[in-house]
């Protein structure tokens, strides 16, 4: 198993454009995390699936981001019309849990800069 | 929700010396992580850590799940222990305090 997996490590992009980020988690884990952390904060919370089933969305989840995670596998981020204020770390994790949560594991990471 | 508080925010210390690291939380929970993030960003598993004792080397951790705090130790440490320490707490969601910047001088 090679672990969390997140594409593009990198993204530079414009104001105003959309941005979509891929996380593969580790095959057998059934729950899957994005977080967002800026500069010397920690990960934020996000919204987080339970198999396909997309379960809490946090307040910072404006109605420019929505997420997908479609057959319970891979999931996507996106970002619509782009600003700067969106310019951080997207963090990506996986575990196993129903009724509690396993070990967490995560990706490296999508830092989006936004110009 | 859960709240999460480390502390110090901040830790200056010789090679050498030994340092322990604090997390409170605000209610009961089935999942506690301590993680170091490497200069790239990406968290580092150190102890998954709910209940109890463990070791891994010169790290330790301890969570005392009853009174709500867990405890990370790091013994002779090492500049490659510098970095930050995040401490992450589940009941659904996995919430993190706001780290520890430790900086480890030659």
């Amino acid at each position: 198993d090679t672990g969390v997996s997140q594409n593009p490590r990198h993204k530079i992009t414009k104001r105003g454009q959309n941005v979509t980020f891929r996380c593969d988690p580790i095959s057998e884990h059934n729950r899957l995390y994005w977080y967002r952390q800026t500069l010397g904060q920690g990960p934020e919370f996000l919204t987080y699936f339970q198999n396909e089933a997309q379960l809490e969305k946090s307040r910072l989840l404006s109605d420019r981001f929505s997420a997908e995670r479609p057959k319970g596998s891979f999931s996507t981020l996106e970002i619509q019309r782009t600003e700067q204020g969106d310019s951080a770390m997207y963090l990506c994790a996986s575990s196993l849990g129903v009724e509690f949560i396993t070990e967490a594991f995560f990706g490296q990471g999508t830092r989006l800069t936004v110009v | 929700g859960i709240q999460v508080e480390q502390s110090p925010p901040d830790l200056i210390l010789q090679e050498g010396a030994n340092s322990t690291l604090r997390c409170n939380f605000s209610d009961s929970v089935n999942n506690l992580q301590w993680f170091h993030q490497n200069p790239w960003g990406q968290l580092i598993n150190l102890f998954y850590i709910p209940s109890g004792t463990k070791q891994n080397g010169r790290l330790s951790a301890t969570t005392v799940a009853t009174e709500r705090y867990s405890l990370l130790y790091i013994s002779s440490s090492q500049t490659t222990d510098s970095g930050v320490y995040f401490c992450a707490v589940a009941d659904d969601k996995i919430i993190f305090g706001k780290g520890t910047r430790l900086h480890i001088l030659p």
